[in-house]
């Protein structure tokens, strides 16, 4: 069974940093590319972030470019998502996603991180 | 990117009911566009992908259709647990992966 965790989320002040982390279990991690997903409250998706399975190539949003970086450690199946400089708009619930191979449709979520950026 | 417009933005429906939510994008994707489910607390869950496959698992009154820009998903004979907010995305702008606004359907 394929299961995908999220940790690290939380009340962070603005201009401040906060690193999320998703374990991941169930199929082989170093196989799959992975993103991460955000949607801030009462709003809809937002793709924020992706990473090939060797971790060499990687994309963001234009919402989130210079502040975010996405890695992964396939030895501890586990993705990351460090984000700095966080503003009042990133305030959201963060999911880290898995695509069926070679698409991206995403077709395992994790429970989602809730990440405030509040004073 | 790709701007996905979903329309309506919400509708009010009843058991039943045959329901109709339309995708449209600013340019052509070919089929390359997904529908997902989500209700409130939870992840969102894949119920169609490549327009009109059915995901494992997704109930056949779930139904997508369309290609080029125009895209559409129906639900025949609304069930008590297709009360949701579903959503379109595609990748045909990769790296800039879009979703649409989202279509509420409520009671």
């Amino acid at each position: 069974e394929v299961q995908m965790v999220e940790s690290g989320g939380g009340l962070v002040q603005p201009g401040g940093s906060l690193r999320l982390s998703c374990a991941v279990s169930g199929f082989i991690f170093s196989s799959y590319e992975m993103s991460w997903v955000r949607q801030a409250p009462g709003k809809g998706l937002e793709w924020v972030s992706y990473i090939t399975n060797s971790g060499d190539t990687i994309y963001n949003a234009d919402s989130v470019k210079g502040r975010f970086t996405i890695s992964r450690d396939n030895a501890k199946n586990s993705l990351y998502l460090q984000m700095n400089n966080l503003r009042a708009e990133d305030t959201a619930v963060y999911y880290c996603v898995r695509p069926y191979s070679g698409t991206f449709y995403f077709v395992y979520w994790g429970q989602g991180a809730l990440v405030a950026v509040s004073s | 990117a790709i701007q996905l417009t979903q329309s309506p933005s919400s509708l009010s429906a009843s058991v039943g009911d045959r329901v109709t939510i339309t995708c449209r994008t600013s340019q052509g994707i070919s089929r390359g566009l997904a529908w997902y489910q989500q209700k409130p607390g939870q992840a969102p869950k894949l119920l169609i992908y490549d327009a009109s496959s059915l995901e494992d698992g997704v109930p056949s009154r779930f139904s997508g259709s369309g290609s080029g820009t125009n895209f559409t998903l129906t639900i025949n004979s609304l069930q008590p647990e297709d009360f949701a907010t579903y959503y379109c995305q595609q990748f045909n702008s990769f790296p800039a992966l879009t979703f649409g606004g989202g279509t509420k359907v409520e009671i």
